[in-house]
């Protein structure tokens, strides 16, 4: 099955912006590949905050959003809060299976 | 407002099996794919397995291939997960979740002896 990149950490400042990203082993991440970002912060369940690229919930801040960039999926978060720190992961529809990226882990400081 | 709640996790020792259940409400279950995800302590999240709406495809990830089973009753909103010859890397917090993004609290598989 194909491997799911992303950045092991990255720091952003209160207030600032950050983009994380979502990589295929295969090739160009696209649309057809339903990119989804998930949430999760300790002892929590996981949170979805985006679905098929950069459609978002209810309960999605509007701080974030989705896109393709470069090649990958994309997740930036404009106006990161401290609340806004967590382990958040990728995931893609590759030849009708699921593959999670590693997780990224943002920290706010 | 949709609900996914898991049951059937619990102690098993390594060779065993375990039945994992998940009741649905709040959206059309029939209508629906629905995966299982599962995560170690302390390790990021791993897809198992999925179903399409009618049961008609069913796709694994290649660790659980061979030992895992899913499979849903419409007519009672229900997913399951039977897990057979299960090993300590089965360890892990099992969830249901269905498209777009809904998941439920998790049910805790232990594998030791």
């Amino acid at each position: 099955q194909a491997v799911v990149t992303q950045e092991p950490s990255l720091t952003v400042s209160p207030g600032g912006t950050v983009t994380l990203t979502c990589g295929s082993s295969t090739g160009p991440v696209t649309s057809g590949h339903y990119p989804y970002w998930y949430q999760q912060k300790p002892g929590q369940v996981p949170r979805t905050l985006i679905y098929d690229t950069n459609n978002i919930h209810s309960w999605t801040p509007a701080r974030f959003s989705g896109s393709l960039l470069g090649g990958k999926a994309a997740l930036t978060l404009a106006g990161a809060l401290p609340e806004d720190e967590a382990e958040y992961y990728c995931l893609l529809v590759q030849s009708g299976a699921l593959v999670f990226g590693g997780g990224t882990k943002l920290t706010v400081l | 407002e949709v609900q996914l709640v898991e049951s059937g996790g619990g102690l098993v020792q390594p060779g065993g099996s375990l039945r994992l259940s998940c009741a649905a409400s709040g959206l059309i279950f029939s209508t629906h794919w629905m995966d299982w995800v599962r995560q170690a302590p302390g390790k990021g999240l791993v897809w198992v397995a999925r179903i399409k709406s009618d049961g008609s495809n069913i796709k694994y990830a290649d660790s659980v291939t061979g030992r895992f089973t899913i499979s849903r009753d419409n007519a009672k909103n229900n997913l399951y997960l039977q897990m057979n010859n299960l090993g300590a890397e089965d360890t892990a917090v099992y969830y249901c979740t269905v498209n777009p993004g809904y998941w439920g609290q998790g049910t805790l598989v232990t594998v030791s002896s």
